[in-house]
């Protein structure tokens, strides 16, 4: 049964860049995509963008380009990295699976539970 | 890019029906959803996929009180004899080739 466990700082200084780990286990990373999803305090769900070992990564445009999303087969290990974070960053950080169907990019199957991410000074 | 709309809430008795609506923008009307649960302080949960014809595949564990339905650019999900572990809040997400979107969610109530 495949289990995905986020980790990272919990307190992020507004001059650092936010990164978080996604740890995949029980199954195979390169056969799906990889979303990282957030959700500020009280709020809705917002996806942040996605990745796929045999394919290109898509970024919610609303991150102005501050997003990296990258993929460590060896270590199973989705990463996300945003650069000048503000309060408005502040938020539960989730990763998730997407499967494909006949190649092309489908739902979400399987959620994190799950990291908190404070941005402040 | 496709929008989803879900009305902000919505509630029933124990043991009765409740049928959520999350409606696909002008232009979009036959895009496939999925539906998540999020119960109060844990993550979202993979409830089903949704195609426009109302076929519908759910996540494994699932009860069998949760359906799927389809008409024109709605997309249903049909909770059947409620139960207090059911109150929750419901997100429907669709997606393109580079893009996804979810729906603002709708919060259920179990009186």
């Amino acid at each position: 049964q495949v289990q995905l466990q986020e980790s990272g700082p919990g307190l992020v200084r507004p001059s650092e860049t936010l990164s978080l780990t996604c740890t995949v286990s029980g199954d195979s990373i390169s056969n799906y995509y990889w979303a990282w999803i957030r959700q500020p305090p009280g709020m809705g769900l917002e996806w942040i963008g996605h990745t796929y070992f045999f394919g290109s990564t898509n970024y919610n445009p609303s991150l102005k380009s501050r997003g990296t999303i990258s993929l460590d087969t060896s270590k199973k290990q989705v990463s996300l990295k945003l650069r000048s974070p503000t309060a408005a960053d502040t938020a539960v950080y989730y990763c998730a699976r997407i499967v494909t169907l006949f190649g092309a990019i489908d739902y979400m199957d399987v959620w994190g539970k799950g990291t908190t991410v404070t941005v402040s000074s | 890019q496709p929008v989803l709309t879900q009305s902000s809430s919505a509630s029933g008795s124990l043991g009765s029906s409740v049928k959520l609506t999350c409606t696909l923008n002008s232009g979009h009307s036959g895009y496939s959803i999925a539906w998540h649960q999020q119960q109060p302080g844990k993550a979202p949960r993979y409830l089903m996929k949704l195609e426009g014809s109302g076929a519908y595949d759910k996540g494994s564990g699932v009860p069998n009180r949760f359906s799927g339905s389809s008409s024109g650019a709605d997309r249903y999900l049909t909770i059947s004899n409620l139960q207090s572990e059911d109150e929750a809040v419901y997100y429907c997400e669709t997606w393109d080739s580079g893009f996804r979107e979810f729906g603002g969610g709708t919060r259920v109530t179990v009186l």
